[in-house]
Order: C-alpha cells, then sequence, then structure tokens
C-alpha cells in the first residue's frame, strides 16, 4: 500500500511570507497528525484529527498556524506570517482504524521549511 | 506528564559491535512504547513497538528492546552494527493516543 505523501519535500521562504504544506495520508486511516521537528530535537505534536475533526491543537500556534482536514481525507498546514523560529521539517502522519496496527503512526517524508 | 529521555544524544561504535540506545519513560502508566528510525531527509521509519504481553520485542534490521517495568526503561539494542544502522533513532511512548518523542540519538557507525 502507498505510504503517507508530503509535498513540497523542501520550501524556503523569507520571514513574513505564508506557506501550505499537504498531506495525504495512508487510504482508510482515520487519524491524521502533523508534527513539528526542529533541527536536533524530536517531533512535536502541533495538531491531531480524528476525520475531519479536531482532536488536539493545544500546541499549534493559532495566531500564525492553521490546518484543516476536508473531508476527512488530505489535510493542509498553513503558516502565515513565518518566523525564523519556524524553521523546520513538518512531519504529516496517520494511523489506521482497524486493527491490527491501531496504536501505531506511519510517518511520511516531512516537508523541510526554511525561513530566512 | 508523561516525558520520554534518551541518554545520549550521539552513540559511536565500530561496524560489528554492539549497538546499544538508552530510554527511559517518566509515566504513571506504563505507556505503549516505540523506536523508530530517520535517516537523513527521510521521515520516521518504525523499528519495533511493546504494547503487551512478551516484554523482548523483535523489530526490523536486527534490532530489538527489552521493556523493564521496574526500570522504566526500554533500551534498544543489536549484537553486530553494520555501517547502514548510521541514522537518527528516535524512542517514543504514547499513553494518550498521542506520541511523546525523546530528542533523539545519533548512531555512527565506524568501519
Amino acid at each position: 500500500e502507498a505510504g503517507v505523501a508530503q509535498s513540497p519535500r523542501y520550501k524556503i521562504i523569507e520571514k513574513r511570507q505564508s506557506v501550505a504544506f499537504w498531506c495525504n495520508p495512508i487510504s482508510g486511516h482515520a487519524t491524521l497528525y502533523w508534527y513539528q521537528q526542529i533541527l536536533g530535537q524530536g517531533p512535536k505534536l502541533l495538531i491531531q484529527f480524528q476525520n475531519n475533526g479536531v482532536v488536539d491543537d493545544s500546541q499549534l500556534p493559532k495566531d500564525r498556524f492553521s490546518a484543516e482536514r476536508l473531508k476527512g481525507v488530505d489535510s493542509t498546514l498553513k503558516i502565515q506570517p513565518a518566523k525564523l523560529e519556524d524553521s523546520a521539517v513538518y512531519l504529516c502522519a496517520s494511523r489506521p482504524r482497524e486493527p491490527p496496527s491501531t496504536d501505531t503512526q506511519y510517518f511520511g517524508p516531512g516537508t523541510r521549511l526554511t525561513v530566512l | 506528564a508523561q516525558s520520554v529521555t534518551q541518554l545520549g544524544s550521539h552513540v559511536s561504535v565500530s561496524e560489528g559491535a554492539l549497538v546499544l540506545l538508552r530510554c527511559n519513560y517518566s509515566s504513571s502508566v506504563p505507556p505503549y512504547l516505540f523506536w523508530y528510525v530517520q535517516y537523513p531527509n527521510q521521515g520516521l521509519q518504525l523499528l519495533l513497538k511493546y504494547t503487551t504481553g512478551a516484554t523482548l520485542v523483535k523489530g526490523i534490521n536486527g534490532f530489538e528492546a527489552e521493556f523493564k517495568k521496574s526500570e522504566t526503561s526500554f533500551h534498544l539494542t543489536k549484537p553486530s552494527a553494520h555501517m547502514s544502522d548510521a541514522a537518527e533513532y528516535f524512542c517514543a511512548g504514547d499513553n494518550t493516543g498521542k506520541l511523546i518523542f525523546g530528542q533523539g540519538t545519533t548512531l555512527q557507525v565506524k568501519p
């Protein structure tokens, strides 16, 4: 089966510009996550969706970050305006609703964002 | 609150030597535990996981880990390192439906 797809793979922008990332989870996976991975650190959860509803966005900087998952399939994460400290890899993950691996998250290749 | 700590941000071993990457968790409820590997410019790939049952779990590429509740540990081992094992390794815990990651350990394998 196809894995989690993300695009673009790399993005370079200047501070105060806006940027959007796209994620297409594994087919049939109900739960979708966005993580931020700053260089030298482990991934940190930004937002979790169950189908098209938000389960947890407590760590999402809502003054500049937004995310949506229309129709409960693919998702978009947007940053507007970007700051230097937003430079990171943005990882998307999905989790199946059916056994046997409902406890496991599957990750996409990530989008590496550089803010200049 | 749950936390995951990986001891040692960098580990260097010779090819053929034992690999030991350390992970401890802090939680009142033992979480599900995972080890992921990340190769340069790639996403995270699941190596192995502990949920319930046998405390010694085997994963891909010859890795294994043992869940020790008394020590709140889930260390990752491999008997003989290969050059292709050089990567970043992340330990993660989940007891709320969300993954909490350690800070990662970079494994260097010397020829």
